[in-house]
């Protein structure tokens, strides 16, 4: 069964950080770019981050660049997102997706983990 | 970098109508659009890739176009199950971006 399944998510203060991963199964995992998307409650979708295979190639939104760091780790089929300098605007769902470079789809997904970024 | 912008920002209709979500890039992305499909606390399904192309499993009321940096989804005989919202993404270049998305309400 392809699986994503994310995990460390929590509430956080302003300014702290915190470390999603991102466990998959099921598919040729280091074959695959990498992506995060978060939703805000009750908003839509935003794409924050992605890395190549390799991990040589990664890519942000403006609002996380120089806060957010993307990695993976492809003997351990993870994928990790370091979130420093949390803020409030950062509180999401935090989901993992495969990115297929030949047409550009996100698919699969995680369920989500949820990031409160709260005093 | 590329701004999609979708529209209605909600619809609501009967089972049995035809239903047409519009998003427009704000510059050239060739066919490098798909379409989601996001159920209340759940992940987000793909459902069209490059514009028009199904996602195995999806049923074939779901159907895209494309007609200049203009991209459609279109929901044939909508049914029950399809009230959710729906979401495009651009692949274009990087950042990715996504529409604001649409609410799909079942009268």
């Amino acid at each position: 069964e392809v699986q994503l399944v994310e995990s460390g998510g929590a509430l956080v203060q302003p300014g702290g950080s915190l470390r999603l991963s991102c466990a998959a199964s099921g598919f040729s995992f280091s074959s695959h770019y990498m992506s995060w998307v978060r939703q805000a409650p009750g908003k839509g979708l935003e794409w924050v981050a992605i890395i190549a295979q390799d991990g040589s190639d990664q890519h942000y939104v403006d609002s996380v660049r120089g806060r957010f760091t993307i990695s993976r780790d492809n003997a351990e089929n993870s994928l990790y997102l370091q979130m420093d300098g949390l803020g409030p605007d950062d509180t999401a769902v935090y989901f993992c997706a495969a990115f297929g470079t030949s047409s550009g789809w996100l698919d699969p997904w995680g369920q989500g983990a949820l990031v409160t970024v709260s005093s | 970098d590329i701004q999609m912008t979708q529209s209605p920002s909600s619809v609501s209709a009967s089972v049995g109508d035809r239903v047409t979500i519009t998003c427009r890039a704000s510059q050239v992305i060739s066919s490098y659009l798909a379409w989601y499909q996001q159920k209340p606390g759940k992940a987000p399904k793909l459902l069209i890739f490059l514009a028009s192309k199904l996602q195995s499993g999806v049923p074939p009321r779901f159907g895209g176009s494309e007609s200049g940096t203009d991209f459609t989804l279109t929901i044939n005989n909508l049914q029950p199950e399809d009230s959710a919202t729906y979401f495009c993404q651009q692949a274009k270049s990087f950042p990715l971006s996504f529409g604001g998305g649409t609410k799909v309400e079942i009268k």
